[in-house]
């Protein structure tokens, strides 16, 4: 089976610039999340999409938001992008049968994205 | 709020065994997850305990008391190849959302 695979590898910004980091779930996974991980640090939750809807949100501001398409892939967009946004951003798969958080997280590894 | 502990760094000996804590103080609990994360690769899943024990998976194994919200890691037969970062994060009821801690950085040395 093909695991959780995500687009860029790594990319460079400047301030105020916009970004769309792309993922494909792992095969057989409806639920896609998003994480920053900041060096030295833990992911941070940013979303979760099932049945491409948001359900839950972390505590980041509404210039992060995101997409699921039918396929279950997902895109995450940063707009006016902040020096701070310099982090891993990882994305993560499962499979859900109603959305509720059953079932363990496959991670992709990552796009580390740069602001200058 | 959540707020999850633990160490930031740990060093242990090839062949030698090794704990890793985690203690958690969350609004909600619906389980705790240890992640293994080599530089620059996608954390990947290695335990999972949602009631009160231990949970043994080869030379990992995982403890859990909820009353104390508390965990550890333990890593048996300790290789080379065990040096990275690993991480505790706690799920909240109702959906999957995850909370990390900062992740402890395990050397393995000779």
């Amino acid at each position: 089976e093909t695991g959780v695979t995500q687009s860029p590898t790594h990319l460079i910004k400047t301030r105020g610039q916009q970004v769309t980091l792309r993922c494909s779930s792992q095969s057989g996974h409806n639920t896609v999340s998003w994480y920053q991980q900041a060096l030295g640090q833990g992911p941070q939750f940013i979303f979760q999409y099932y049945r491409e809807e948001e359900n839950g949100r972390g505590n980041f501001p509404p210039r992060f938001s995101g997409l699921q398409f039918p396929n279950y892939s997902s895109e995450l967009n940063v707009n006016a992008l902040e020096l701070d946004d310099s982090a891993l951003y990882l994305c993560a798969s499962s499979f859900e049968p109603t959305g509720s958080g059953a079932n363990v997280l496959t991670f992709g590894a990552g796009s580390r994205l740069t602001v200058l | 709020g959540q707020n999850i502990d633990q160490p930031t760094e740990m060093t242990a000996t090839e062949g030698a065994i090794v704990q890793i804590n985690c203690t958690y103080q969350t609004s909600g609990f619906n389980g705790l997850f240890w992640y293994q994360q080599h530089a620059g690769e996608a954390p990947t899943f290695l335990s999972y305990n949602v009631l009160d024990g231990l949970e043994e998976k080869g030379r990992f194994s995982s403890f859990l008391s909820r009353s104390k919200g508390y965990s550890y890691l333990l890593l048996k037969e300790l290789q080379m190849k065990d040096s990275a970062s690993y991480l505790c994060a706690v799920r909240s009821p109702g959906g999957n959302k995850l909370t990390f801690g900062t992740g402890t950085q395990l050397k393995v040395e000779l």
